[in-house]
């Protein structure tokens, strides 16, 4: 099973402030990473797709890059509506999650 | 508008059953993958199964294998999750996702779209 583990656990930032998250896998997944946003009580919402595509109607604050078994995830500027939780997810074989990083309002 | 509607959460004992169901609307149903992903409380997410367009392949993670059963009827736009010999561990929110690779990811296995979710409790 290939394991994903996200960096920071948790990310305390203000708005209008870069928001840089990690997820490192334990074996390559070459460009099959995907991350997704999720606010309490409310389902994951696809961000990134393949590592750097954005999901549809996702705005382009939100950028995804890495390869391999390094991913990152930046939210450019803040919203306040950006403060959530997000996963990164892989495909290469089969699917599996990260834990989490939550993204928090200092 | 895509719609992902879940059913059939409860509170059981453990070794017994459960049926979950998802009610889909807004988009060709028979055209798309569908998966379980659950969500045991404040945790993180866990795939569970998938199943393809016509109900012809199914896989399972490893934790559900030989317990769980995923199935579908194309003509009543509906997916399903029985699962049976039920432990505490599957205490979770069950959420019922689609495919992104029939839409607009050019490969499947991320997910597009996800219900409100239906939570199932094992608990004696």
């Amino acid at each position: 099973e290939i394991v994903l583990t996200q960096s920071p656990a948790t990310l305390s930032l203000s708005p209008g402030e870069r928001a840089t998250l990690s997820c490192r896998a334990s074996q390559s997944v070459s460009s099959y990473l995907a991350w997704y946003q999720q606010k309490p009580g409310q389902p994951p919402r696809l961000l990134i797709y393949d590592a750097s595509n954005r999901a549809t109607g996702i705005p382009a604050r939100f950028s995804g890059s890495g390869s391999g078994t390094d991913f990152t995830l930046t939210i450019s500027s803040l919203e306040p509506e950006d403060f959530a939780v997000y996963y990164c997810q892989q495909r290469s074989n089969s699917v599996t999650f990260g834990g989490g990083t939550k993204v928090e309002i200092k | 508008q895509v719609q992902l509607v879940e059913s059939g959460g409860g509170v059981v004992q453990p070794g017994r059953s459960l049926r979950l169901s998802c009610a889909a609307s807004g988009f060709t149903f028979s055209s798309y993958p569908m998966h379980w992903v659950r969500q045991a409380p404040v945790k993180g997410l866990e795939w569970v199964a998938v199943i393809s367009y016509d109900g012809s392949k199914k896989y399972y993670a490893d934790s559900v294998q030989g317990r769980f059963t995923v199935s579908r009827d194309n003509s009543k736009n509906t997916l399903y999750l029985q699962m049976d010999s039920l432990k505490s561990e599957d205490t979770a929110v069950y959420y019922c996702a689609r495919d992104c690779g029939a839409g607009s990811c050019p490969v499947g296995d991320y997910f597009d779209y996800w219900g409100q979710g239906t939570l199932g409790t094992v608990s004696s």
